[in-house]
Order: C-alpha cells, then structure tokens, then sequence
C-alpha cells in the first residue's frame, strides 16, 4: 500500500519567507509525527499528533514553527520567517496509534529545506 | 549530556565480518529500544526492537541492559547493502516521542 508522502521533496526560500510543508500519512493511521534533521545531527521531535487529542508541540523550537492537522489526515507545518538555521530535512512520520511503546513509526521520504 | 549517545564511526569493515555497534541512553524510565537504518539521504526505517531477553533477526542480534543503559547491534558476515547510518532510538513514554540517536555510521568494502 501507500506510504507516508511529503511534499515539496525540495524547498528553496529566501530568508524571511513562509514555508509550508506537506505530509499525507499512511491510511489508518491515527499517530502523526513531525522531526527535523540537520545535517550531521540525529533527528529532532518537533511535535505529535495523536487522533482528536491536543498535539504535543513540546519540540517546536519557537514560535514560529506550528503545525495543523485537519481532519485527522493531512499534516501541514508550517514555519513563518525563515532563517537559515532552519535549513535542514523535515521528516514525517505515522503509526497506528494504538500503543505508543510498540508502535512502529514509517517515515516518509522527507523535504529539504534550504533557506538562503 | 545527550539523551541517547552513539559513536558516528565510520565503521570501515570488509564482507563477511562482524560488527558491533553500542549505544547509551540517559533516561532510566526509558521503556522501548529500538535500532532504525537510514540509507544515505533516504528515511529512517525500522530494523528491529531490542528485548531485554536479546533478540535476533538473521544476521542481526540486538542486546538490552537496563542496569547499564546500554544497548547493542551485531551484525554478522556483513554485506555491501548493510552499509548504512544505524540509529539507536529511545522511546521514554514522556512527549509521545522517540529519542534518536545521532547515528553510527557503517561502510562495508569488498
């Protein structure tokens, strides 16, 4: 079947701009997760959703990164101003969402995002 | 000090030999472990959740110790297509969210 998608797979913005990204999680799946990876560096929780549930937004690394989820599918994060270290992958994810110790997160293929 | 620490390597090994990678995690209230691979500029995947017990699949065995917080992967008769990052994940139970480590960096040469 269908695996999560992101799009754009490329992003090229100015500084200051606003970007949207895109994630479509795989079909059933009530968990959806967003993370971004530098480069050299591991991967790094930016928030979760979780079926009807407030989102925890615990990883956001300011206000200027937020994230909606409508309709308990399509993902959308957004980050307002860019700068460029936020110039990295932004990699979504999606589980079942029915026990979070097991549950196993598939990735989708991540969007680039370079801010010049 | 990092949630989850891994040596980057590389780890520049031949075909057909044995590998081990370690990882260290801080959080004593971590409850799941898992090792996910990620190919150069391509997704993390799942290879495989580590049981206390240890756990093997083929030519993987995974090791768990609570007491030390530490956690293995060995990966035996190595094969080109095993090149790849191996990251060593957390799973807390806290912010609904998996602690990756930075990832150990694996090259296997004919």
């Amino acid at each position: 079947g269908a695996g999560v998608s992101q799009s754009p797979s490329n992003k090229v913005t100015e500084k200051g701009k606003d970007v949207e990204l895109r994630c479509d999680p795989i079909s059933g799946h009530t968990a959806l997760y967003w993370y971004r990876q530098s480069l050299g560096q591991g991967l790094e929780f930016l928030i979760y959703f979780q079926g009807n549930s407030a989102p925890d937004k615990s990883g956001l690394p300011s206000d200027r990164f937020s994230a909606e989820r409508t309709g308990g599918s399509v993902s959308t994060l957004t980050i307002q101003r860019t700068q460029q270290e936020d110039s990295a992958v932004y990699l979504c994810a999606s589980s079942l969402g029915q026990g979070r110790s097991t549950d196993t997160q598939y990735f989708g293929p991540g969007t680039r995002l370079t801010v010049l | 000090r990092k949630e989850v620490e891994q040596d980057p390597g590389p780890f520049n090994v031949p075909e057909g030999a044995t590998v081990a990678f370690n990882c260290t995690y801080s959080n004593s209230a971590s409850q799941s472990f898992f090792w996910y691979r990620q190919d150069c500029r391509k997704e993390p995947k799942l290879l495989m959740s580590v049981y206390s017990s240890g756990n093997e699949d083929g030519r993987f065995t995974a090791q768990l110790n609570r007491a030390s917080q530490y956690i293995s992967l060995l990966i035996r008769d190595s094969k080109l297509s095993d090149s790849a990052t191996y990251l060593c994940v957390v799973y807390t139970g806290t912010a609904s969210k998996l602690t990756f480590g930075t990832g150990t960096r694996l090259q296997v040469t004919l």
